[in-house]
């Protein structure tokens, strides 16, 4: 199984702050990576897919990239409702596997 | 728009079975990729099964292996959960999930069914 180790957490920042989360596959996976936002008693929802594409109306703050076994999510402007967990999957092969994601919290 | 609604969660005893269903609607069935997801209290999100669109391919994590069996039904839009041999450990709400086009992500979620495996 791939594993997808995400750092850091958690992560203490500020409105406003540019915010970078790292995750590394145990393997290469090309860019099937894809990233979540969570928040408290909700399901998650898809921010990025296949690395850097952003799913439908998500706003533009959010970013990602790399390929490989490599990935970052950038928010390049913290707002105050993306204090969440953030989550990566990688959809390289099954089984499907997540990080044991990044709860951003206020600094 | 995409909805997907859970149901058949709740209490059951170690050793028991549940079975989750989950309705879809507002796309094609039929054409996705299903998933189930489940998330303990206060823990990370973990995928448990997949189905593939005509229902003849099914994949499960090695701890419900044997366990669980996960079906659809194209014809009612319906996806299920059938949990056999609870354990404490399966504890957790459970995600119905809809698989993007093609690079195996997750582009919509059920709002989640609470199993609760106790005596």
């Amino acid at each position: 199984d791939i594993q997808m180790t995400q750092s850091p957490s958690p992560l203490f920042a500020s409105v406003g702050d540019r915010v970078t989360i790292t995750c590394r596959a145990s393997q290469t996976i090309g860019t099937y990576l894809n990233w979540y936002q969570q928040k408290p008693g909700k399901a998650p929802n898809l921010l990025i897919y296949a690395s850097s594409s952003s799913h439908s109306g998500v706003p533009s703050r959010f970013s990602g990239s790399g390929s490989g076994t490599d990935f970052t999510l950038t928010i390049s402007s913290l707002q105050p409702e993306d204090f969440a967990t953030y989550y990566c999957q990688q959809g390289f092969n099954t089984p499907l596997t997540f990080g044991g994601g990044t709860k951003v919290e206020i600094k | 728009e995409v909805h997907l609604v859970e149901s058949g969660g709740g209490l059951v005893q170690p050793g028991g079975s549940l079975r989750l269903s989950c309705a879809a609607s507002g796309f094609t069935f039929s054409s996705y990729w299903m998933d189930w997801v489940r998330q303990a209290p206060g823990k990370g999100l973990v995928w448990v099964s997949r189905i593939n669109t005509a229902g003849s391919s099914t994949y499960y994590a090695d701890s419900v292996k044997g366990r669980f069996t996960i079906s659809r039904d194209n014809a009612k839009n319906t996806l299920y959960l059938q949990m056999n041999s609870l354990r404490a450990e399966d504890t957790a709400v459970y995600y119905c999930a809809k698989e993007g086009a093609h690079w195996n992500e997750i582009d919509y979620w059920g709002q989640g069914a609470l199993v609760t495996v106790s005596s």
